[in-house]
């Protein structure tokens, strides 16, 4: 099955800068890789996702890059902004004969003043 | 407008206790999820159902029974309640698209249990 790992767990970024969250997998198959934000005791939300047959994606602030052949992909986030504190998860899809979301273990970003 | 839902929010019992948590959805998709979320927020997908089928049953214990009257609703039972079974549930669905792979997942609000 597949394995996510993620870091860092803990990222404290003063507002304004930008955050790096960087995660790899284990399974060549996955062709999905969704990032969520959950912010304390939420649920957690969609925020960007990256399909295989493409390197990067942007959204705003937002941005997730892919790298198939070392199989990690990064969330980047510009100009962080206090309300950009949450936990952020990775995940990919197992592409087995049920599609299984396998998340990371999560980042805690705090963005300080 | 609610799309994904949950009952109850919150649930508190004693051990050994049987419980039941509730999802809905309004989004019209064919497959639902339950998710684990423990103290340490690692999300860990439970069981899965397309269609009313079962499709994913990782390895949980058996005293966790889902069960999907209709595709848009999967309930989650528990029987004698432990100490351990103390997170928060969370339902999600999404829509299967062509390939037979499903789309984005759209999580409900998530029942928090406690076990005492």
């Amino acid at each position: 099955g597949e394995n996510v790992e993620q870091h860092p767990s803990t990222l404290s970024v003063q507002e304004g800068d930008s955050a790096v969250i960087k995660c790899t997998y284990s399974d060549s198959a996955s062709n999905y890789f969704p990032w969520y934000k959950q912010e304390l005791g939420k649920r957690p939300q969609l925020i960007i996702d990256i399909r295989s047959n493409v390197g990067e994606k942007k959204d705003q602030r937002i941005a997730v890059t892919l790298n198939k052949t070392a199989k990690h992909f990064s969330l980047h986030i510009t100009e962080t902004q206090p309300e950009d504190s949450a936990v952020y998860f990775c995940a990919a899809r197992y592409t087995g004969t049920a599609s299984k979301l396998t998340f990371g273990t999560g980042t805690r970003l705090q963005v300080t003043l | 407008d609610t799309a994904v839902s949950q009952t109850p929010k919150y649930l508190v019992t004693q051990m050994g206790n049987d419980k039941s948590i509730k999802c809905e959805q309004n989004l019209g998709h064919d497959t639902m999820y339950w998710y684990k979320q423990d103290s340490k927020k690692f999300l860990k997908i439970m069981f899965s159902y397309n269609n009313k089928e079962l499709i994913i049953n990782e390895t949980v214990p058996n005293r966790f029974s889902p069960k999907s009257p209709d595709k848009a609703h999967l309930n989650l039972h528990i029987n004698s309640l432990e100490l351990g079974d103390s997170a928060v549930y969370f339902c999600a669905s999404s829509q299967l698209v062509s390939g037979g792979v499903a789309d984005t997942q759209y999580f409900g609000p998530g029942t928090r249990l406690t076990v005492l």
